[in-house]
C-alpha cells in the first residue's frame, strides 16, 4: 500500500530551528509537497521537490532524498505565527497526491 | 487575483438529505480535485476533473457521492442520502498544471 509518516506533534521555542521528518513508500513517485495548515483554514503550498537535494525559500528548507523515500521541512527563526499543521503529500505514478496526516507544530514563547 | 471559492462555508443537514457542495476554481485552472479532511487527518482525495471530465474518481467512497463539471469550470459534489459519517470538511483545489494545487477555504458539512 501507498504511505506517508509524519510525526503527529512537535514543539518548538520561538527564534529557534525545527525539522519536520516525512517519509513515504508510494507506488511511483512525482514530487513531493509540502503544505501549511493554519486551524481551520486551507492547506496552502510552502514547497515542491522532485530532485534529490535541498530547496531553499527563505526561512523555509525543504530536502528530499528518493533513494531513502525521505524529506524534510525546516523552519528557521521561528515565529509564532508558525504554529500550525504542517503536511507533507507525493505525487505517485498516476499523479494523484498521497497525504500524509501532518504534524501539529507548537511555538512557545 | 480571485482565489479559489467554496460555497457554503458551512452546512448542517439530516440524515438522509441530500447535499450539494460547490467549487469555484482559479480562472484559467484546468485540473480540480475534491478531498474530505476529518480533524487531525490529512485532506483524502475523492475526486479529479481535468476539464470537463473526472480523470480520477477511486477515492469516490461510494454510489451516494458524485461530482460533475459541466463547463469545465465550477463543480459541484452532490452527496445522497447522508451519513453520520459524511461530517468532514469538504476541501476543493485547482491547478494550472501537473503539480502545485491552490486550496479554497472548505465547506464544513454537519450531518446530525
Amino acid at each position: 500500500g501507498q504511505n506517508i509518516d509524519q510525526p503527529t506533534e512537535m514543539t518548538a521555542t520561538e527564534g529557534a530551528i525545527v525539522q519536520i521528518n516525512c517519509t513515504y513508500q508510494t507506488s511511483g513517485f512525482n514530487g513531493l509537497f509540502w503544505y501549511q495548515q493554519h486551524a481551520g483554514e486551507a492547506p496552502t503550498f510552502l514547497s515542491y521537490n522532485v530532485l534529490d537535494g535541498l530547496e531553499e525559500k527563505g526561512r523555509f528548507s525543504s530536502f528530499l532524498s528518493r533513494s531513502k523515500g525521505y524529506s524534510y521541512l525546516l523552519l528557521k527563526e521561528l515565529q509564532m505565527k508558525d504554529s500550525a499543521s504542517y503536511l507533507c503529500a507525493v505525487t505517485d505514478s498516476n499523479y494523484q497526491l498521497i497525504w500524509g496526516a501532518g504534524t501539529k507544530l507548537i511555538i512557545k514563547p | 487575483g480571485a482565489g479559489v471559492s467554496q460555497t457554503p462555508s458551512n452546512k448542517v443537514t439530516e440524515k438522509g438529505k441530500y447535499v450539494e457542495l460547490r467549487c469555484d476554481p482559479i480562472s484559467g485552472h484546468t485540473a480540480l480535485y475534491w478531498y474530505r479532511q476529518s480533524l487531525g487527518q490529512g485532506p483524502e482525495f475523492l475526486i479529479y476533473f481535468q476539464g470537463t471530465g473526472a480523470a480520477d474518481d477511486s477515492g469516490l467512497p461510494n454510489d451516494r457521492f458524485f461530482a460533475v463539471r459541466p463547463e469545465g469550470s465550477v463543480s459541484t459534489l452532490k452527496i445522497q442520502r447522508t451519513e453520520r459519517g459524511d461530517s468532514a470538511v469538504y476541501l476543493c483545489a485547482s491547478s494550472p498544471r501537473s503539480y502545485e494545487q491552490y486550496f479554497g477555504p472548505g465547506t464544513r458539512l454537519t450531518v446530525t
